[in-house]
Formats: C-alpha cells, sequence, structure tokens
C-alpha cells in the first residue's frame, strides 16, 4: 500500500463546476502540501497545511490529521485550472517529501 | 526575490556518460532536495542538503550524488547513465525544515 493515496486519478469538469480531489496518507505528519503541475511546465505550490483550512482565491484546502485525510477544493472551475494536483507529505524528518500519485484534472469550456 | 534556477533545462547524452545538474536556491534558503520524476514512477525523492551536509538519502542507486556549497547551491551528478534515468529532474529550496518549498523548472533528461 501506498503511503500517500489520491482519488481520483483522472477527472474531467465543465467550467464552473465544483471540484474535489482527495488524498489520505498512512504515515504520521507534521504538514501537508498540495502542489500544481501543468503540462510541460515545473511544480507550483499550492499549499502547506498542518490543520484546518487554507483559502487562496477560488481554492481551498482542508485537513483532518486524526483521518489522515485532505481535500483540494476548487470552486467556479475555469480550463486554466487543468493541470496535475499532487500531494505530498514529509517523511520522518527533515524535508524529504512523499508524493501521491496525482490528479489530472481537465476542465472543458 | 528570484525563484530557484536549475541548469541546464535539457540536456541529452548517451548511456555511459555522467551528468551534473545544477540547482541554485531562493537566496537564504539553506535546504535544497532533488527530485526525479518520470511517466512511471512519478515524483521520487533523490537526497535532501542541509548546511551543506546530506541530511536525507532516497532509494537511489550509488551512481546518484550529490553535494551543496557553500552558498547553498547544489549540485547532482549522475554516473555510468542508463536509459532509465531519462527523466525530469526537480530541486526544490526551503528556509528551513518543514518550511514551505519551492521547485525550480527542472532539468529534463533524456538517455539515448
Amino acid at each position: 500500500k501506498n503511503e500517500v493515496e489520491q482519488s481520483p486519478q483522472n477527472l474531467t469538469a465543465q467550467e464552473g463546476e465544483f471540484i474535489t480531489i482527495n488524498c489520505s496518507y498512512s504515515v504520521g505528519i507534521s504538514a501537508l502540501h498540495w502542489l500544481q503541475q501543468h503540462p510541460g511546465g515545473g511544480i507550483v505550490s499550492l499549499f502547506m497545511l498542518s490543520s484546518g483550512k487554507k483559502k487562496h482565491g477560488r481554492l481551498i484546502a482542508t485537513i483532518n490529521i486524526q483521518e489522515k485525510h485532505s481535500s483540494l477544493h476548487i470552486t467556479a472551475s475555469h480550463p486554466r485550472d487543468s493541470a496535475v494536483y499532487i500531494c505530498a507529505v514529509p517523511y520522518k524528518y527533515g524535508n524529504k517529501l512523499v508524493f501521491g500519485a496525482g490528479t489530472i484534472l481537465r476542465v472543458k469550456s | 526575490k528570484a525563484g530557484v534556477t536549475q541548469t541546464p533545462r535539457y540536456l541529452i547524452k548517451t548511456r555511459g556518460q555522467q551528468v551534473t545538474l545544477s540547482c541554485s536556491p531562493i537566496s537564504g534558503h539553506r535546504s535544497v532536495s532533488w527530485y526525479q520524476q518520470t511517466p512511471g514512477q512519478g515524483l521520487q525523492f533523490l537526497f535532501e542538503y542541509f548546511s551543506e551536509t546530506q541530511r536525507n538519502k532516497g532509494n537511489f542507486p550509488g551512481r546518484f550524488s550529490g553535494r551543496q556549497f557553500s552558498n547553498s547551491r547544489s549540485e547532482m551528478n549522475v554516473s555510468t547513465l542508463e536509459l532509465g534515468d531519462s527523466a525530469l529532474y526537480l530541486c526544490a529550496s526551503s528556509l528551513e525544515t518543514h518550511y514551505e518549498q519551492y521547485f525550480g523548472p527542472g532539468t529534463r533528461l533524456t538517455v539515448t
């Protein structure tokens, strides 16, 4: 079993839809990262959170430490949100990250 | 502040050769981590350097090595290249442990 599981693997949505991507992990963590990668592009850090909820524009990330689960929500989705979304958790000490397999999101206009 | 920079951006090498990739972190960041991204394995951690010391190492063969200089710039080296080493190599810098990591654009290595 992978230490970080994401679902769904692929997601196609219509512009304007509310989107949820889920991440479950099996290790104890201090924080969880949500990352975004556009096709052919580099990786951008969207959120790092250790409790509760964070919001940035149309993006909302939540985490439940007890249930070892986090969700990334996109409100009013737009074609420019099409990208791969990856959750990652730090492993033990230091800055080593363990990654989920990613969710490929396509938003159609 | 300038972001994380990586050089070169693209590289084509032949099996058996060696390659050195460079990463310049954000000014003031002391931690540099290296990751490999392939379609089959996804993102995998290679190693992390903090204040010139290797602090973590992933499950990669000894052909993969790295170092960090006193100005926090880091290099990674892959010797005796194999076809399977073709990948996007990303570095990320961070101010301290368990802080947000900022990724560079990556170096795309193709081994023929």
